[in-house]
């Protein structure tokens, strides 16, 4: 396809367990970020990743959190022992490159449920 | 700590009227960005402003950088039902990460 593709689309999973979301991103571009977002807010900033420079982890929440993004191109986003906190909607986007005035192109989303 | 602040947070008006959303920040932003999203779906990129004072206009929507680029407004002209969503504004910051605002629900009745 054409656009931002994340996967699952649908997560629910026990407290404790580890999850993976993935995020395939527009083929060529080199910019990448993970975002969550609870029910009709703001998007919280987790990680960006631009080529080859090292990730930046700012906004990862706790060493829980971790992601990594092979080949420059497909990226997972790890959260081991999940809590119910973790319950949200993880967005992926990708940008042709880190330069700040171009659009970021932004996946639907995996929703995240921990019972 | 919230960099970007909307206003207002939720937004219900008749089919016709005019409204302006808010993005305030106390922070310098190098480029402004304005995103709507629907329910389910990612947020898409409506405007992108650089320049402090600049202004954008696409179709009824009107876009404002302030002049010393901490904050920005979305205008919307005779609002119609297909406007409904949420609005997000994002400001980046050298480095390029983006922070996003608390976003703005802006519902529009027939």
């Amino acid at each position: 396809g054409a656009g931002v593709s994340q996967s699952p689309s649908n997560k629910v999973t026990e407290k404790g367990k580890d999850v993976e979301l993935r995020c395939d991103p527009i083929s060529g571009h080199t910019a990448l970020y993970w975002y969550r977002q609870s029910l009709g807010q703001g998007l919280e900033f987790l990680i960006y990743f631009q080529g080859n420079s090292a990730p930046d982890k700012s906004g990862l929440p706790s060493d829980r959190f971790s992601a990594e993004r092979t080949g420059g191109s497909v990226s997972t986003l790890t959260i081991q022992r999940t809590q119910q906190e973790d319950s949200a909607v993880y967005l992926c986007a990708s940008s042709p490159s880190g330069y700040s005035n171009q659009p970021q192109h932004f996946g639907d989303g995996t929703r995240l449920s921990i019972l | 700590t919230q960099l970007l602040e909307q206003s207002p947070q939720f937004l219900s008006i008749q089919e016709g009227e005019n409204l302006t959303v808010y993005c305030n920040s106390s922070s310098v932003f190098s480029s402004l960005q304005w995103y709507r999203q629907e329910p389910g779906e990612g947020p898409v990129l409506l405007v992108t402003v650089v320049t402090g004072g600049e202004v954008k206009k696409l179709k009824r929507l009107t876009f404002q950088f302030g002049d010393a680029r901490k904050d920005s407004s979305l205008h919307i002209t005779a609002a119609q039902p297909g406007d409904t969503g949420l609005y997000l504004c994002a400001g980046s910051i050298p480095g390029n990460q983006f922070y996003f605002g608390t976003g703005t629900s802006l519902t529009v009745i027939p």
